[in-house]
């Protein structure tokens, strides 16, 4: 059972346009979601996050919007830059409402985004 | 100050071998979590200690042991290993359960024959 889920296994985009990466979770529990970056042969490190109690947050080229009713948010990088090209997983943690669930965070699957000059 | 370390980066095991992957962080966490990265499953909670002298399991915790041996180290042992078992193995620190934001080390990419 994938509670988060992103369905597009890779994106390619040309430098200086946007890149949008989606995700849909199904766990209700669920009010943070956090988006990590993976280079190759690296571990994933934190690049932006949300709590359900927003709809928007942005930090510098990176925004996360979030959909609540829908259960989905996306990541846009705009302008997108060569550097960006690496995996990201979107993440999301149940609060105390969650129960066992607490503060584990749950990963989706991972979108491979390729930045072309 | 180095963040999150594993050891070793690499390791190859034949089926039922039995081997044990370090990790260690130094930012003073209180909790620590082991995963495992596999294509197309993103990264899979295998244990976590959300705090020194406690562990857990996570979503795939079968085939493994844990040890919290101090605030700083967390280890995670296969005691028999098995080629399922193969994958990349990540260890995150974080402040404290449900502080949101995790730290991962660089990772140890296993093969098991």
């Amino acid at each position: 059972d994938q509670q988060v889920k992103q369905n597009s296994p890779s994106l390619s985009v040309q430098e200086g346009r946007i890149s949008i990466l989606n995700c849909d979770y199904t766990n209700s529990m669920f009010d943070y979601f956090l988006w990590y970056k993976k280079y190759p042969a690296e571990g994933p490190t934190f690049l932006i996050s949300i709590s359900s109690i927003k709809d928007k947050n942005e930090d510098g080229r990176f925004t996360v919007f979030l959909n609540k009713s829908a259960k989905h948010l996306s990541l846009h990088i705009v302008p997108s830059q060569p550097g960006d090209s690496a995996v990201y997983f979107c993440a999301a943690s149940a609060g105390w409402a969650g129960g066992t669930s607490y503060g584990k965070l749950t990963f989706g699957q991972g979108t491979i985004l390729t930045v072309h000059p | 100050n180095a963040g999150v370390t594993q050891t070793p980066k690499f390791q190859v095991l034949k089926t039922g071998q039995s081997m044990t992957l370090q990790c260690a962080q130094d930012m003073n966490h209180n909790s620590m979590y082991w995963y495992r990265q596999d294509p197309g499953m993103g990264l899979r909670l295998i244990y976590y200690s959300a705090s020194e002298g406690t562990t857990d399991k996570g979503e795939v915790p079968n085939g493994y042991n844990v040890s919290r041996l101090n605030k700083r180290e967390f280890s995670l042992r296969l005691e028999s290993a098995a080629p399922s078992q193969t994958s990349v193995y990540f260890c995150a620190s974080e402040p404290a359960l449900g502080s949101h934001e995790q730290y991962f080390g660089p990772g140890t990419r296993l093969t098991v024959t």
